[in-house]
């Protein structure tokens, strides 16, 4: 959790709003994965991402590897998006996958 | 899609008993996670592996061990159980070296009384 700070913990969005959740790393990070779990609690891959920028729909996400962060944009909110984000930094002398303790989101109608 | 399966979904231990918590992919994926979930910590890696016959210490590995027998299974094992593991717990695969995503199993709910 240390080596991968996320924030904010908790937000609550209304419907049709748009925001940003952001990942800082302390560790040196070749890729970022970020994941949606939902109530069920299921994780589902939302983005996997060298240097660089992704868009899929409504979420695009960006990883800056010399500054050592990640952020996901949300657009447009829908109540289906609420759940918790996880991101999660490969280091870059293993495979090792560590994750950030998760952004909380509640979308309101 | 990748599958990765975890069994079983649920389980109830006793203080000091052994647990195995078996993971299974059918994508011939190379590397292999065990996570534990707990609020406020989010998703801790326990064991990991690059291949049949390999296992690796995650970041919190004491009172478990892992067993990768094949490519296809991977097993995380607590000889003896105690409360503080009571958790959820996640398996998930990738492959090695490709800008391919972990995949996740369902988890297993254990508690351990």
């Amino acid at each position: 959790g240390d080596k991968v700070k996320q924030s904010p913990s908790a937000l609550s969005l209304q419907e049709g709003t748009n925001s940003a959740l952001r990942c800082n790393f302390s560790i040196a990070a070749t890729t970022v994965q970020w994941f949606l779990q939902n109530p069920r609690g299921s994780l589902m891959n939302l983005f996997y991402l060298v240097p660089g920028t992704k868009e899929n729909g409504r979420l695009k996400s960006a990883f800056d590897s010399k500054e050592s962060y990640s952020t996901l944009h949300i657009r447009d909110a829908q109540l289906e998006d609420s759940g918790t984000y996880f991101c999660a930094a490969e280091a870059s002398n293993t495979n090792k996958v560590v994750f950030g303790t998760g952004t909380r989101l509640q979308v309101l109608p | 899609e990748a599958a990765v399966t975890q069994s079983p979904r649920n389980k109830v231990a006793v203080t000091g008993g052994k647990v195995t918590l078996s993971c299974n992919q059918t994508n011939n994926h190379n590397n292999m996670y065990w996570y534990r979930q707990d609020t406020g910590h989010g998703l801790r890696l326990i064991h990991y592996s690059y291949g049949a016959g390999s296992t690796e210490k995650g970041d919190i590995p004491d009172g478990y061990k892992a067993s990768r027998p094949s490519q296809e299974n991977f097993s995380l094992i607590l000889e003896l159980a105690t409360p503080s593991q009571t958790s959820v717990y996640f398996c998930a695969s990738a492959r090695r070296d490709s800008a391919e995503t972990l995949y996740f199993g369902s988890g297993t709910r254990l508690t351990v009384l």
